[in-house]
């Protein structure tokens, strides 16, 4: 079945620092993939896509590639900063009318 | 547009009490999620709605729990009798149906949550 996996937190940066969260997904066909970010208190909204291989979703300093041949989908930034704390959703869509979730990643950013 | 609309925010009950969660859908959107976040299962999608008919209700954990589409702009979903294992924070979200040759996915837009503590 489809199914999306993520690395486990929680991921504790200092600001400014690298970030990677890695995300690889099984599935049928030719999905769509995301990232949700939900912040402390919020639900969770939409922070970038990528619709099909080899495209990258970019958005608030944010990318991910769409890597078909390793199966991946892993969120960057160069330079994180203490307001990107929150929970972060792998995610992929491939038809029909639901959007199937990894667990989740919580990071920290330390002033 | 205001977004997903849910009430109420938080809701603090006894363990037996009945509890509904009502949840606004965006304007124009045909498909309904109702999810259930907790720190130990994470988040669970319990049953979704197109076009106000259910389409997949196994994710409801249990008879205690159903949900209803009314109309096209509003679900609910209840809890009878409630325990304390069903506190938790409740999201629905919307989306509209991809467009045929125009995009191939479905964002969904999550409203704020209502917090649930069953005593």
């Amino acid at each position: 079945g489809n199914s999306v996996t993520q690395m486990e937190g929680p991921v504790t940066l200092s600001e400014e620092a690298f970030l990677t969260i890695n995300c690889t997904y099984t599935a049928t066909g030719y999905p769509s993939l995301f990232w949700y970010v939900q912040y402390p208190g919020e639900g969770l909204q939409l922070l970038l896509k990528a619709t099909k291989a080899d495209d990258k979703g970019s958005n608030k300093g944010f990318e991910a590639t769409y890597r078909k041949e390793t199966t991946s989908f892993h969120l960057e930034k160069g330079s994180v900063q203490v307001s990107d704390s929150a929970v972060y959703f792998c995610a992929l869509f491939t038809g029909g009318f639901k959007t199937i979730f990894g667990a989740g990643t919580r990071l920290f950013v330390k002033a | 547009d205001a977004g997903v609309i849910q009430s109420p925010r938080h809701e603090v009950t006894e363990m037996g009490q009945e509890v509904t969660l009502r949840c606004k859908l965006i304007s124009g959107h045909n498909s309904l999620f109702w999810y259930r976040q907790t720190m130990m299962r994470g988040l669970e999608l319990l049953i979704y709605f197109n076009n106000n008919v259910p389409i997949d209700d196994s994710g409801m954990p249990e008879d205690r729990f159903s949900a209803k589409m009314p109309n096209a702009s509003f679900s609910t979903l209840k809890i009878q009798p409630s325990e304390p294992r069903d506190s938790a924070v409740y999201f629905c979200a919307s989306s509209s149906r991809p467009l045929a040759g125009v995009t191939s996915y479905n964002e969904q837009f999550f409203g704020p949550g209502t917090r649930l503590t069953v005593l």
